[in-house]
């Protein structure tokens, strides 16, 4: 099986700063990617890591540390349609083989105040 | 970025029959996947329905109770059988988002409310 942690809620002001972290156990660690949802809306992917260090995407930013099995996403310049809920999912296997397959963490709720 | 639609959006069954969601993409893709959201909480991966074979599911998921099609590269179904109300949820399927990708594209999603 598998298992990820993910603070539930988390807190912020426009402008700033916000890390979401996420520490996880499972066999077969292939990868750690990062969804948002909007309520009411589908996940949409925002990051990935497979190698450990950081990714960074415009505003998001992700990084990975296989050996701590660890990973966060990092946020900045906050804004207020950034509130979401955030996913962290793990990915199995290698490639041919399970890949796809995703397992998600319970979520952490962004709320993003003026 | 793939294009994902599901039928229907929403429904609301009564307990004992059955509800069959649809998903189509508009490319092909070797691969589909089956989420179950329940509300309020995270996504859980219910099976990998496969194109020429049957479906892989996850542990605590059976064939019986949710039977999936996948007659080509582009389209889905997702039955979800005997309905009960604990089987209210949000399904959804994704496509990977390459070729060999294991990160994700979601469908809008199926809202299901069991009476």
């Amino acid at each position: 099986g598998q298992s990820l942690e993910q603070p539930s809620e988390v807190t912020a002001v426009e402008g700033a700063i916000v890390q979401i972290n996420c520490t996880y156990q499972t066999s077969g660690f292939y990868g750690l990617s990062w969804y948002q949802q909007h309520d009411g809306g589908a996940p949409t992917f925002l990051s990935y890591n497979a190698l450990d260090g950081l990714e960074e995407t415009g505003r998001f930013s992700s990084f990975l540390s296989r050996s701590d099995s660890y990973g966060y996403l990092l946020l900045q310049e906050l804004q207020m349609k950034d509130s979401a809920s955030y996913f962290c999912a793990v990915s199995r296997g290698g490639r041919g083989s399970t890949l796809g397959r995703l397992y998600f963490g319970r979520g952490t709720q962004l709320t993003v105040w003026p | 970025s793939a294009v994902i639609s599901q039928k229907p959006s929403r429904d609301i069954c009564q307990r004992g029959t059955s509800l069959t969601i649809q998903c189509q993409v508009d490319s092909q893709v070797t691969m589909m996947f089956w989420y179950r959201q329940q509300p309020g909480q995270s996504l859980t991966l219910i099976a990998t329905a496969n194109q020429g074979s049957e479906a892989t599911y996850e542990s605590g998921f059976v064939i019986d109770k949710f039977p999936i099609s996948r007659p080509n590269l582009t389209f889905s179904t997702l039955t979800v059988s005997n309905m009960s109300p604990e089987d209210s949820s949000i399904y959804l399927c994704s496509v990977p988002t390459s070729g060999a990708s294991d990160t994700q594209y979601f469908g809008p999603g199926t809202r299901l409310t069991v009476l």
